[in-house]
């Protein structure tokens, strides 16, 4: 089955710094992937969606400057939370579809626990 | 808002009974998807129906859809320990782009 790798697991930063993350499909190409951030016993909200090669198109509300995208290849994108402040401390996931994923369900990765301190 | 919303928020049964979940959402959609979430980990995909589908049957797990209602329900039967984790409703509409909306999810204890 498909297979979504993300790191790293768990991440703890200091208060200015970046932090990126990764979200890898292994055996398949991802045609789009998709960034969440989930915050204790809640659902995961969408932050962003991004296609190879194109320009991510964020959720209204996130800051696009400091949740940075790419999207370089097929099976790579990233997510670089920039300056990182203690609210931005959460648990992000990636999901990852291939053509026509979408009638099958989407595939997703294990989830970064970010702690900025 | 398409998010949906799920009932209950919080379940807890005894190992051997049945756990029944439900998700309702506002829009028209393509397709609805059952996730499940271990507690600190990514989703997993369980069940995805489709709008011309009423019920679907994977192993124990049973999903009903009812579109005139914009409602679903997974069932999980004889439930196991195992089976504790969070369980979310996700809705596809093509319209939307690609993405899942995800309901607000049900928490499930499953006591041995």
């Amino acid at each position: 089955g498909a297979v979504v790798s993300q790191h790293p697991s768990r991440v703890i930063c200091k208060s200015g710094t970046s932090v990126k993350i990764e979200c890898r499909s292994l055996d398949f190409q991802a045609t789009t992937m998709f960034w969440y951030r989930q915050f204790p016993k809640q659902s995961l909200m969408l932050m962003a969606t991004s296609n190879e090669g194109s320009k991510a198109t964020y959720e209204q509300g996130v800051e696009k400057d400091k949740f940075l995208i790419n999207h370089a290849s097929l099976t790579l994108s990233t997510l670089t939370v920039t300056s990182a402040h203690p609210e931005d401390s959460s648990f992000y996931i990636c999901s990852a579809i291939g053509a026509g994923g979408e009638d099958y369900g989407y595939t997703f990765g294990s989830g970064t626990r970010l702690t900025v301190v | 808002s398409q998010q949906g919303e799920e009932d209950p928020q919080a379940l807890s049964i005894q190992e051997g009974e049945n756990a029944t979940m439900n998700c309702s959402y506002k829009t028209s959609i393509n397709n609805l998807q059952w996730y499940r979430q271990n507690s600190g980990r990514g989703l997993v995909h369980l069940i995805l129906i489709r709008s011309n589908e009423r019920e679907k049957h994977s192993g124990r797990l049973r999903v009903t859809l009812d579109t005139s209602k914009k409602s679903s329900s997974l069932l999980i039967t004889a439930s196991r320990a195992a089976d504790t984790a969070s369980y979310f409703c996700a809705t596809f509409l093509l319209e939307y782009g690609n993405k899942l909306v995800f309901g607000a999810g049900t928490i499930l204890r499953v006591k041995s």
